[in-house]
């Protein structure tokens, strides 16, 4: 039940492009990605609730497939703020949240 | 408006004491989540409740582990005996009752820094 991430760790510098995969063997009801920055709490960026559904806010966007499967979150142009580990979750049919292993991105200068 | 509240932020416990690890949730928040995550992993499900009521523990082990979010006050995270595999941080969630399937949003609370010596 809980959502596979990749790659584990990406180190880009800054303006560079990075792309963080999340997927499920099963069909999921939403994808939710957060942000954690070292020592501190993880925060919500965005969720996706419907197939083909894409978002964004500034230059971080995410897309969910059409099956609800895989969903991949995009970072254009990277800043150094953009740095921490992402996670996706994923909520199951009860509410509860299962959160993927996480993807630590270094943006360097 | 404040956000989720743990205490304490770092606790250090012996080898066979017990650890207290409180949650306050945002007010009006009545689904609670406690994760577990060690030094550069992910975060690890432990225990999803509501009130009174807890709807899932199968994250949580079966010894020394409790957990509960009574009708008043927060919600207290219970380690029984701590062992130095212990050592974690511990960060608990809170959530409004759902809108739509899926549309859970978890707000994270600061986390609690357990250190077993």
């Amino acid at each position: 039940q809980q959502p596979v991430q990749s790659p584990q760790a990406v180190i880009l510098r800054e303006g560079e492009d990075a792309v963080i995969n999340c997927s499920s063997s099963k069909a999921l009801y939403s994808v939710h990605w957060y942000r954690q920055k070292h020592g501190e709490a993880p925060v919500f960026l965005m969720i996706l609730l419907k197939g083909g559904e894409q978002k964004g806010h500034e230059k971080i966007s995410a897309s969910f497939n059409e099956k609800k499967q895989q969903s991949s979150l995009y970072l254009t142009a990277s800043q150094l703020s953009y740095s921490g580990t992402y996670f996706c979750g994923t909520e199951l049919s009860n509410n509860d949240m299962r959160f993927g292993a996480g993807t630590r991105l270094t943006v360097k200068p | 408006n404040a956000g989720v509240m743990q205490n304490p932020r770092h606790l250090v416990r012996r080898r066979g004491q017990e650890a207290r690890l409180r949650c306050s949730p945002v007010k009006g928040h009545s689904h609670v989540y406690w994760y577990r995550q060690l030094p550069e992993e992910g975060l690890k499900f432990m225990v999803y409740l509501q009130k009174e009521n807890i709807i899932d523990e199968s994250g949580m082990p079966k010894e020394r582990f409790s957990a509960e979010f009574p009708k008043e006050g927060p919600s207290i995270l219970r380690i029984q005996q701590v062992v130095r595999g212990d050592s974690a941080a511990y960060f608990c969630a809170s959530s409004p009752l759902p809108r739509a399937p899926g549309a859970n949003v978890l707000t994270f609370g600061a986390g609690s820094r357990l250190t077993v010596l």
